[in-house]
This record gives C-alpha cells, sequence and structure tokens, in this order.
C-alpha cells in the first residue's frame, strides 16, 4: 500500500516550458485534491476532484488545468510555466471515514523551479 | 470569511516546555478541524483533529483546546521535545460534499535540546 504517490520529485522548467505533474492513490480514494504551497503562504488549493469524472478550481487556479483519468489517477498540467508557479505541489486524497470526519493523505510532493 | 489565520508564524521553545499554536476562523459552517504536522522534505500528515461539539482533545503530548463562541482553536504540546521541531498547519472544513480543507499559513516549531 505505497498511499500518494507523486512523479516527478524535481523539476526544472525553463519559461513558457509545458509540463505534467503525475499523482496516484492506491486507498479508493473518491476525492483528490492538488495543492501548492510557498513559504508563509500555507497550502493553497489549486484544483480538486471530488469524484472520479468531475472537477473544479480551488483558490489558485489560473496558469493549470488537471485531468482526473480514473478514480486513482489525478494530474495538474502546466501549459506554459511562469517563474511565478515555481512552488512544492502536493497531491491529496480524502477518505472518509465513519463518523464525519476526513482525513487527507498527503503525497511527498514536487519541487517545481521555473527560471 | 473563508479564511483561517495562524499565529505565531514561527516558534522556539525549549525542550520539555510547552508550544501553542493558534487559529481563528470566520465562517461558521466548518465543522471539522485538523492540525497537520509536516517535517522538511515531506507531505503534510494528520496530527489530531476535532470537531466544534468538544472543547477539548488529547491525544498523547498533544491537545486541541477549541472555543466555538470566539471561533479560535489552538494546539498545545507538552514537554516539547526536538522531534517535534516541525512545520504545523491548522485547517478548518466543511464534512460534507467535496471536504475542501482551508489551510492557515503555517508555525514553523523549533525545539531547542
Amino acid at each position: 500500500n505505497a498511499g500518494v504517490t507523486q512523479t516527478p520529485k524535481f523539476q526544472v522548467l525553463k519559461t513558457g516550458q509545458s509540463m505534467t505533474l503525475q499523482c496516484a492513490q492506491d486507498m479508493n480514494h473518491n476525492s483528490m485534491y492538488w495543492y501548492r504551497q510557498d513559504p508563509g503562504m500555507g497550502l493553497r488549493l489549486i484544483y480538486y476532484s471530488a469524484s472520479e469524472g468531475t472537477t473544479d478550481k480551488g483558490e489558485v487556479p489560473n496558469g493549470y488545468n488537471v485531468s482526473r483519468l480514473n478514480k486513482r489517477e489525478f494530474s495538474l498540467r502546466l501549459e506554459s510555466a511562469a517563474p511565478s508557479q515555481t512552488s512544492v505541489y502536493f497531491c491529496a486524497s480524502t477518505s472518509i471515514p465513519g463518523q464525519g470526519e476526513s482525513e487527507q493523505y498527503f503525497g511527498p510532493g514536487t519541487r517545481l523551479t521555473v527560471t | 470569511q473563508q479564511q483561517v489565520k495562524q499565529s505565531p508564524q514561527s516558534l522556539i521553545v525549549q525542550k520539555g516546555g510547552i508550544s501553542i499554536i493558534n487559529c481563528a476562523y470566520e465562517n461558521t459552517a466548518f465543522d471539522y478541524f485538523p492540525w497537520y504536522q509536516q517535517f522538511p522534505g515531506k507531505g503534510p500528515a494528520l496530527l489530531i483533529a476535532i470537531r466544534p461539539d468538544v472543547s477539548e482533545k488529547k491525544e498523547g503530548r498533544f491537545t486541541i483546546s477549541f472555543n466555538k463562541s470566539a471561533k479560535q482553536f489552538s494546539l498545545h504540546i507538552m514537554d516539547s521535545q526536538p522531534g517535534d521541531s516541525a512545520t504545523y498547519f491548522c485547517a478548518a472544513s466543511v464534512t460534507s460534499g467535496t471536504y475542501k480543507y482551508i489551510f492557515g499559513t503555517g508555525t514553523r516549531l523549533k525545539v531547542l535540546a
């Protein structure tokens, strides 16, 4: 049981290049999320997918697109990278235990630098 | 109204001391308040969580105190240890639908040996 996995771990892009961050979970969770983490800003939600086949914008969606490929996989795409997208990106998925509490399980993160 | 305000931004505590981190929220629809712990180079992991129908929850050395009327909650780490040195995030969520979290900005805790 690997939990939430992310690839790649590190990436350096030039301004204008595109790339896709991959995320997969093996916990049979319905909901998945992409966050970015910047110093002093906490974790900000980029996009989320409440269930397979649905995606919605979070707090900071501009410059990103997502695809919920199936129940396991949720990818984040940067079409034209900008230096402002330099950040650490985390994918998460949610369990919904019986009493209505929701623990989000996070992946190890992708550290992206855009030059 | 969707914000969760967290303080302090950083905290230095002597080994054996008490670490206290505070959070405040505005949205009264929030009904689940977790705390996450993050070590350098790792993803955040759930530490402890509380629902607003109780005023305190304790798990080992970690305690959440919750004040519903003031819309505030705090994390207390008793007998702080160097291994507790990490970044701590509070969060708030509505436990229905999409289970989105609103995170605080984080507190970097350093416990001196």
